[in-house]
């Protein structure tokens, strides 16, 4: 139990254009799902928590209006990389979580190349 | 801020040899400490955890003691498998894992038959 997917497993684009990564939890209901970013080599940096039905909580640094986040449902929480650029290459991880207490389950990740 | 330091790899051992990871914390207030391990191809799982000090985590064999003297929480196994082979990742957090955390760069342990 407690699986966290991703799609796509990786995608390329061209510069200028937006990218969409879903996060779901396939058979658990996530009231809280987070967004971590990995460079090479490097650890896992938080992005942002998103709380079902409310707007994302963003840590200091990362920008809202080009890493957009929705999280309509309990199960489903999305990442819209907007007017990719090349420096926004990276590995995007996901993770969800009952709730207080519980763990957090991660998504196998999203490699994303911007060309 | 809160941060993570744990010792870089890659590290490649033998068969059945001894493992440490060391892992330190600087935090304000006392964290719940996690090991996480992600095997090649996967997402990254829970190992093991302590939330609080002189607790102990295990799990598969490995161990680690939250250490509050020496904000530590170092990761060991006696005996160590080929599948055992993957990248370990110390972390720390809230809420017993629900909340945000603070991980470390990972360590790829490569473990040789």
């Amino acid at each position: 139990g407690a699986v966290v997917s991703q799609h796509p497993s990786w995608v390329i684009c061209k510069s200028g254009t937006s990218v969409k990564i879903e996060c779901r939890s396939l058979d658990f209901q996530a009231t809280t799902m987070f967004w971590y970013r990995q460079f090479p080599k490097q650890s896992l940096m938080l992005m942002a928590t998103s709380n079902e039905g409310s707007k994302a909580t963003y840590e200091q640094g990362v920008e809202k209006d080009k890493f957009l986040i929705n999280h309509a449902s309990l199960t489903l929480s999305t990442l819209t990389v907007t007017s990719a650029h090349p420096e926004d290459s990276s590995f995007y991880i996901c993770s969800a979580t009952v709730g207080v207490g519980y763990e957090q389950y991660f998504g196998p990740g999203t490699r994303l190349t911007v060309t | 801020g809160n941060s993570v330091t744990q010792m870089e790899g890659p590290v490649t051992l033998s068969e059945e040899a001894f493992l440490t990871i060391n892992c330190t914390y600087t935090a304000t207030g006392y964290p719940s400490l996690f090991w996480y391990v992600q095997y090649p191809g996967e997402g990254l799982q829970l190992l093991l955890k302590a939330t609080k000090a002189d607790d102990k985590g295990s799990n598969k064999g490995f161990e680690a003691t939250y250490r509050k003297e020496t904000t530590s929480f170092h990761l060991e196994k006696g005996s160590v498998q080929v599948s055992d082979s993957a990248v370990y990742f110390c972390a720390q957090g809230g809420g017993g894992g629900s909340e945000k955390l603070v991980f470390g760069k990972g360590t790829k342990l490569t473990v040789n038959p």
